[in-house]
């Protein structure tokens, strides 16, 4: 399954398939970039972060891609399963700054 | 601590009382955070702290929001004469290092202002 366009509030995925959750940035300033993911009741969990300095990351299961020129980044998970199920936050935040501005998340749902 | 810890984990408060939401961060962290996450929305920076020193105030909504880290360890975010769009969760974030790994997000303190 993947969100489409600039961005797609929801995304639904058969337990297995991989998940592909797009965001859009637009400080051009930005030069680190987090993913979070967010259940129910709890704050947003660190999955893995990037640098401006690269272009792709790897971690378990997951994947994070950076595109500088267009301003988009991309969360790759590998065989969905049901506990990934959550909101999914891209954050961003720039050279000079200690604040991270996030996006308005991604609500990912795994189908069993 | 293992973790951010925050409380109480729900308040729900009459319009015009005053609230005090606590934070505890992960022991040793420098740089606290707290922010305000609407209802669907992503989380918005309120205050920054390193150490005792509030450095950026910036976030804060209205002369109502104060807050406070007087030992450089624990938090107090408070909110006077709340109103009903106070109502949200607040997040409290510490890190070491931000840069290195992002922050550390206690689960938060849902606010019902009714």
């Amino acid at each position: 399954g993947e969100s489409v366009g600039l961005h797609l509030p929801t995304l639904s995925v058969q337990e297995g398939d991989n998940s592909i959750i797009n965001c859009a940035y637009s400080n051009s300033a930005s030069d680190y970039f987090i993913w979070y993911k967010q259940e129910s009741g709890k704050g947003p969990q660190f999955i893995i972060d990037i640098r401006s300095n690269m272009d792709k990351r790897q971690g378990q299961r997951v994947t994070v891609l950076l595109n500088k020129t267009v301003k988009h980044l991309s969360l790759q998970i590998a065989a969905t399963q049901p506990g990934d199920s959550a909101v999914y936050f891209c954050a961003e935040m720039a050279g000079n700054d200690y604040k991270l501005s996030f996006g308005a998340g991604t609500t990912v749902t795994v189908r069993a | 601590g293992a973790g951010v810890s925050q409380s109480p984990r729900y308040k729900v408060a009459k319009r015009g009382q005053d609230v005090a939401l606590r934070c505890d961060p992960i022991s040793g962290h420098v740089s606290l955070f707290w922010y305000q996450q609407a209802l669907g929305q992503g989380p918005e920076f309120l205050t920054y702290f390193q150490n005792e020193a509030q450095l950026d105030k910036s976030g804060l909504p209205s002369d109502r929001f104060f807050a406070e880290r007087p030992e450089g360890s624990v938090s107090t975010l408070k909110i006077q004469r709340t109103q009903q769009e106070d109502s949200a969760v607040y997040l409290c974030a510490s890190s070491l290092t931000f840069r290195d790994s992002g922050y550390t997000f206690g689960s938060g303190t849902r606010l019902t202002v009714v």
